[in-house]
């Protein structure tokens, strides 16, 4: 059983579009994290949300962290080819990051 | 500076063999990862040290893999009988220290193979 669910699994839009993906948990978690996976290489934290109902912006990406602490969501406005990549959530759990499956995501051009 | 070392960057072998991942992270950094990600799925956690000592260890299947963290700098993960699988990328992290807001560098990863 995932502790982190996230949806969609697999996602592709033109490029221009905007999207949103989703990271659920029925746990509270202290604070959660966003990162950007391509292929071949790690993962590249894009951000850390840490209160209920915060909302972080980073240039065209939009990052909400639910009132309950249990979901996240990450808004990308006008996608662009360089977004693609695999977008994980991270959630703190005891000692250490628990991390969802991830969302592919496609931007085509 | 420098980003979180790993090598080698493929592997293939065959199962019952065994194999080694070496990690260099980055100076300064007191936590270490090693993580497993099979193909599709997100990261899940091995081990995870503070500085030479192991803080959660409680998913590594210990019948077969073993990772130490000597001087509490570099680290080695190890694999002795590989299975089919094992086969996953194994990604090295590390963190100036643990915590809440803590951010994780991550290494380039090993690809490893079981055939």
């Amino acid at each position: 059983t995932q502790l982190l669910e996230q949806s969609p699994q697999f996602l592709s839009i033109q490029e221009g579009e905007n999207l949103t993906v989703y990271c659920n948990s029925s746990s509270v978690f202290s604070s959660l994290q966003w990162y950007r996976q391509e292929p071949g290489e790690g993962p590249v934290l894009l951000v850390t949300v840490v209160t209920g109902g915060e909302v972080k912006k980073l240039k065209r990406l939009t990052f909400q962290f639910g009132d309950a602490r249990k979901d996240s969501s990450l808004h990308i406005t006008a996608a662009q080819p360089g977004d693609t990549g695999l977008y994980l959530c991270a959630g703190a759990h005891g000692q250490n990051f628990v991390f969802g499956p991830g969302t592919r995501l496609s931007v085509l051009p | 500076e420098a980003g979180v070392a790993q090598s080698p960057r493929y592997k293939i072998i065959e199962k019952r063999q065994s194999v080694a991942f070496w990690c260099n992270p980055i100076s300064g950094h007191a936590t270490l990862y090693w993580y497993q990600q099979i193909l599709g799925q997100g990261p899940k956690l091995l081990i995870q040290f503070q500085n030479n000592g192991v803080v959660d260890d409680s998913q590594l299947p210990k019948d077969r893999f073993s990772a130490e963290r000597l001087k509490g700098v570099d680290s080695t993960l190890k694999i002795q009988p590989a299975k089919l699988e094992d086969s996953a990328v194994y990604l090295c992290a590390s963190s100036i220290e643990w915590g809440q807001n803590e951010k994780l560098f991550f290494g380039s990863g090993t690809q490893l193979s079981v055939l």
